[in-house]
């Protein structure tokens, strides 16, 4: 199958600082990645969707301005978390697809703590 | 909305036993169903999917058949392994917006 690699899989930051989660597809191009979160002992939650080279559609009750989404080439996606609190601290994973009606591809995720 | 239930873990089992991890359901219309499991440090693979009622996915020895009478899509395996320790998620494709739901996870860990 193919490979999605999420970078960093651990964070450590201090409350009020930025993070960057990458998401990369290594040997395909993603037209489409998809942004989750999971809270201890709960379902993974989709935060947002991003297409290529236009803005991300975010869920409802997911804060833009506060998870910044940048899908900027086929093979790359970030996921900024800004002015983070301790309330962010979570498991955050992408998958990637070639398209929106093809098979999404999963990182090994991102665990964030902030302190 | 669409919802997945999944069974709770962690599960713990010795090798060779039978497994069932379950899983059920809810969403309008017609879903697509689907186990994806993450081993250690990896990320989420899919593992096996049903498209319609009546469906049985299978991989790696796995199986789940998709009952729609019953809302449900369980994970079995005849004789586990320890290669098989993972955790395991049950989602959904929905119908009419085609974004995946997931259950919460089950951990599985296999003991020789």
């Amino acid at each position: 199958g193919a490979v999605v690699s999420q970078h960093p899989s651990r964070v450590i930051c201090k409350s009020g600082t930025s993070v960057k989660i990458e998401c990369r597809s290594l040997d395909f191009q993603a037209t489409t990645m998809f942004w989750y979160r999971q809270f201890p002992k709960q379902s993974l939650m989709l935060m947002a969707t991003s297409n290529e080279g236009s803005k991300a559609t975010y869920e409802q009750g997911v804060e833009k301005d506060k998870f910044l989404i940048n899908h900027a080439s086929l093979t790359l996606s970030t996921l900024t978390v800004t002015s983070a609190h301790p309330e962010d601290s979570s498991f955050y994973i992408c998958s990637a697809a070639r398209d929106r009606n093809t098979e999404a591809f999963f990182g090994q995720g991102t665990r964030l703590t902030v302190v | 909305g669409n919802s997945v239930t999944q069974m709770e873990g962690p599960v713990t089992l010795s090798e060779e036993a039978f497994l069932t991890i379950n899983c059920t359901y809810t969403a309008t219309g017609y879903p697509s169903l689907f186990w994806y499991v993450q081993y250690p440090g990896e990320g989420l693979q899919l593992l096996l999917k049903a498209t319609k009622a009546d469906d049985k996915g299978s991989n790696k020895g796995f199986e789940a058949t998709y009952r729609k009478e019953t809302t449900s899509f369980h994970l079995e395996k005849g004789s586990v392994q320890v290669s098989d320790s993972a955790v395991y998620f049950c989602a959904l494709l929905g119908w009419v917006n085609e974004k995946l739901t997931f259950g919460t996870g089950t951990r599985l860990t296999i003991i020789p």
